[in-house]
Formats: C-alpha cells, structure tokens, sequence
C-alpha cells in the first residue's frame, strides 16, 4: 500500500513568514506533487518533480518554491507567507507518468 | 474546474438507493482517476482508469475516451459513502504529465 506522509498537518504562520511543508513517501514513486485545495477550486498543482534534484512548475507556482533533495522527500516552501497562501496542502506520488498517483493526508495552513 | 466538468455538484441520497455522477472532460485525457475525499479530509483512491470500466464491490466506473466522458455508479449507498467525489483527468506529454482536477461532487446518504 502506498504510503505518503507529510508534516506539519496543521500550522499557522504569519504574513511575511517562511513556511516550509514536508513530504517523504516509502512507495520508491520517482514522481511527487504538490496540490492546493480551496473552497470551491478543487485541487491545483503548485510543483511537481519526476527525478530527485529537479523540480518543475505546475499550473499555479507563483509565491512557491519546491524542493526535491531525494527520491522521498519533496518539500514546498513559501518564502513569503500571504494571506492568499491559507489553505489545504496535499503532497502525492505516483510511479511515473500514467500511474495512479497516492496522496497524504493534506496540511491544513492558516496565514494570519 | 472547465477542463473536467463534475456534475451533479451535490446529491442527497437515502441509503440503499443507486446513483451515478458524471465527468466530462474538454481536454485530451488518457486516464482518469477517482477520488473520495472523506469528511475528515483525506483523498481516497476509488478508480485508475484506461478507457473502459471496472468495478470495485459497490462501485463501478467507466471511462469512455471517444465520447470524453466518465461516469461512477454508486450501488445501495451507504452511510459511509458520504464525501466528495473528485474525478481527475490525466494529461500532457512526457514528463510534464499532470492531473486536473474536477470541482467535486458533495454526496450526502441519509439513513
């Protein structure tokens, strides 16, 4: 079974603030992701990265930056917190492209 | 949301009863994924699908890439099938591959 976790699951940051969002995944998956999910948006790729090293911009990267320093580990890094950046977080994984991708159980961020 | 349409975007049902939502999609699309998103926030795999269908206890999907659509039939719901139904659609070349995401379909089973 697939398994991705991510961390925090929860945090509150404050505009202007660096907050960095963690994601290792065990399924050895060369390709990771990051979605965010608002009310009434569903979800949207910020990054992605399909080898260790390298990131790639997806459909809404401005105000983020991503990192890829292993095949488990993909972090999202916001240098600048915004009050636009409060949202839900979900990492995933997926054992290249055309392949089911897996998800994390999501971080919840509150920029205040 | 307009690339992969959802629809409806929310639906009551009593338990036991059968329903179907639907995707439709406007973009080229190889695979289609289908998501439960359960009341605590987590993205359930449902269904990775190649055009055609599969079936998964009470659950079956269909992908129909030449009429670019797909479709889940819920059968006898139950309680525990409440959430929201996210269809994705799977595009792109190469390694720029990537899924869109639907708005959700918000399920509801009344006892």
């Amino acid at each position: 079974e697939a398994a991705v976790t991510q961390s925090p699951r929860s945090k509150v940051a404050v505009t202007g603030g660096k907050v960095t969002l963690s994601c290792h995944q065990t399924n050895n998956h060369d390709y990771m992701y990051w979605y965010r999910q608002d009310t009434g948006h569903g979800l949207r790729l910020i990054h992605y990265s399909y080898v260790a090293d390298s990131t790639e911009k997806g459909d809404i990267p401005d105000g983020y930056k991503a990192s890829r320093p292993s095949q488990e580990n993909f972090s999202l890094i916001l240098e600048l917190a915004s009050l636009s950046q409060t949202a839900v977080y979900f990492c995933a994984s997926s054992d290249g492209g055309y392949a089911e991708q897996f998800f994390g159980p999501g971080t919840r961020l509150t920029v205040l | 949301g307009d690339q992969v349409k959802q629809s409806p975007s929310a639906l009551s049902l009593q338990e036991g009863t059968n329903s179907a939502l639907r995707c439709n999609f406007s973009i080229a699309t190889t695979t289609v994924q289908w998501f439960l998103q359960n009341p605590r926030g987590s993205l359930m795999n449902l269904f990775y699908l190649v055009p055609g269908t599969k079936e998964n206890g009470r659950l079956k999907s269909t992908f129909n890439s030449k009429e670019s659509y797909s479709t889940l039939h819920i059968r006898d719901a139950q309680l525990e099938d409440s959430g929201t139904y996210f269809c994705a659609a799977e595009a792109g070349p190469g390694n720029t591959r990537k899924l869109i995401f639907g708005l959700g379909t918000t399920l509801q089973v009344q006892p």
